[in-house]
């Protein structure tokens, strides 16, 4: 299985933009990158995926690396709100929704 | 709120024995995933139920079983439970079996004592 590396802790002021890195080094063509987060006491939360091209929407940015070998999840603007583990996984398409989740990221907010 | 329902929220019980954790998923969606969360091993992937048919395992004990009904809930069950198998247990759902999107239950504390 392709495995993730990510920073174990992250800090961030509130209101600045926060970029959060992947490393995917083996991750294969039919990949998919996915982006989840856990806030303290609740069950994990879809933030975004992408394959190939960078990715939008209202909750967050995904950069992908023109190899895919990392990726970068950009939150515009922190919040409070948005301290959480977030984690970056890599969903094998032949193999349906199964999600390897790594150890993740702590990302602490500062106010 | 995900829309993911799971019963019941906390469980305290004994090594030896057998429960049984319940997951109504999301209305419309057809797949449901379990996943475990412990301490030392992280959230670990179990199983993929769709439509009522197993799609995929992960690392589940040969103790634990599941299953989707006709009516989409899924049942986890636990046997034999041992003091390790104290975790948080999540049931995620998902509108296909591709899994694009998961949507995550509040999860069941499961403590063994």
């Amino acid at each position: 299985d392709a495995k993730t590396t990510q920073p174990n802790s992250m800090e961030s002021n509130e209101e600045e933009p926060v970029h959060l890195p992947c490393n995917h080094s083996t991750i294969s063509g039919t990949d998919y990158i996915h982006w989840y987060r856990q806030l303290p006491s609740q069950g994990p939360e879809y933030v975004i995926h992408g394959l190939t091209s960078n990715v939008n929407n209202r909750m967050a940015s995904l950069a992908i690396a023109e190899d895919r070998k990392s990726s970068t999840l950009i939150l515009h603007r922190a919040t409070l709100r948005d301290a959480a583990v977030y984690y970056c996984i890599l969903r094998f398409y032949n193999q349906g929704g199964k999600l390897i989740f790594g150890q993740g990221t702590e990302l602490s907010v500062k106010p | 709120d995900s829309g993911v329902t799971q019963t019941p929220k906390h469980l305290i019980t004994a090594t030896g024995q057998r429960v049984t954790l319940r997951c109504s998923p999301r209305s419309g969606d057809l797949s449901v995933y379990w996943y475990q969360q412990s301490l030392d091993q992280g959230l670990q992937f179990l199983i993929h139920y769709y439509n009522g048919e197993e799609r995929a395992k992960g690392n589940i004990l040969e103790r634990f079983s599941a299953q989707q009904f006709p009516d989409l809930h899924s049942e986890l069950n636990l046997s034999s439970l041992e003091l390790g198998d104290s975790a948080l247990y999540f049931c995620a759902s998902s509108v296909d079996s591709y899994g694009e999107t998961q949507y995550f239950g509040p999860g069941t504390r499961l403590l063994v004592l």
